[in-house]
């Protein structure tokens, strides 16, 4: 998916471990959202942002923190993995939330054993 | 965001329109419709958009009915790549809630 970059595609941790998701985008966009998404459940809202230097919880924000310092970046942290946040992690971003679409990136395959 | 009622799964023969429907009886005014899909583990991609008037673009043709409460995706001449799964996702200007909800989408089938 052009405009939007996720680094990296594939990771394995170990409970407690910590680690930190990078979804960078080239498209000058003001929001940014971060996505899980399990079997059978759809993707859920994990946190997001309105613009640099502001986040805001999601449906599903424990045991996440984000960080956008530059606009073009979105970063998600684990700062304890668990085998609860196995998932694939999507970012997204977008210039306008109502009127036009979410460009998300390829992905982010997590497993914490 | 009104609620969306897509068919399960869907089959279409390669190179025939597949024509995806999509009820949101519930839709209010400023509330567009947006499609996606989901092509097995990849990102969900956007395909089109639209409030009100029909759009058509490089992928696929989008078609409102006048009082908006269905609309359906179409992909003029369908491909093997086009399996997927497809959503049909209601947003509108509601601060608060900003997650994209993707409901269960049809699973459309191409078939050779």
């Amino acid at each position: 998916n052009a405009g939007v970059t996720q680094t990296p595609k594939f990771r394995v941790l170990k409970t407690g471990q910590s680690m930190t998701l990078l979804c960078a985008q080239d498209m000058n966009h003001e929001y940014m959202y971060w996505y899980r998404q399990d079997p059978g459940m759809g993707l859920r809202l994990i946190h997001y942002s309105v613009g640099e230097g502001t986040t805001a919880k999601g449906e599903v924000p424990d045991g996440y923190n984000v960080s956008r310092l530059k606009k073009q970046n979105f970063l998600l942290g684990l700062e304890s993995a668990a085998p609860s946040q196995t998932s694939v992690y999507f970012c997204a971003s977008t210039t306008d939330r109502t009127t036009q679409p979410q460009h998300f990136g390829d992905g982010t395959r997590l497993s914490i054993l | 965001d009104a609620k969306t009622t897509q068919p399960p799964s869907m089959d279409c023969a390669e190179g025939r329109a597949a024509n995806l429907p999509c009820n949101h009886s519930t839709i209010s005014g400023n509330e567009y419709v947006y499609w996606y899909r989901q092509i097995h583990s990849q990102g969900p991609q956007y395909i089109i958009h639209g409030l009100k008037n029909n759009e058509t673009n490089e992928m696929a043709s989008l078609i409102i009915t006048e009082d908006r409460k269905s609309s359906t995706l179409i992909l003029p001449h369908a491909t093997l790549r086009d399996t997927a799964v497809y959503y049909c996702i209601v947003r509108g200007i509601n601060f608060g809630n900003e997650k994209l909800t993707f409901g269960t989408g049809t699973r459309l089938t191409i078939i050779p």
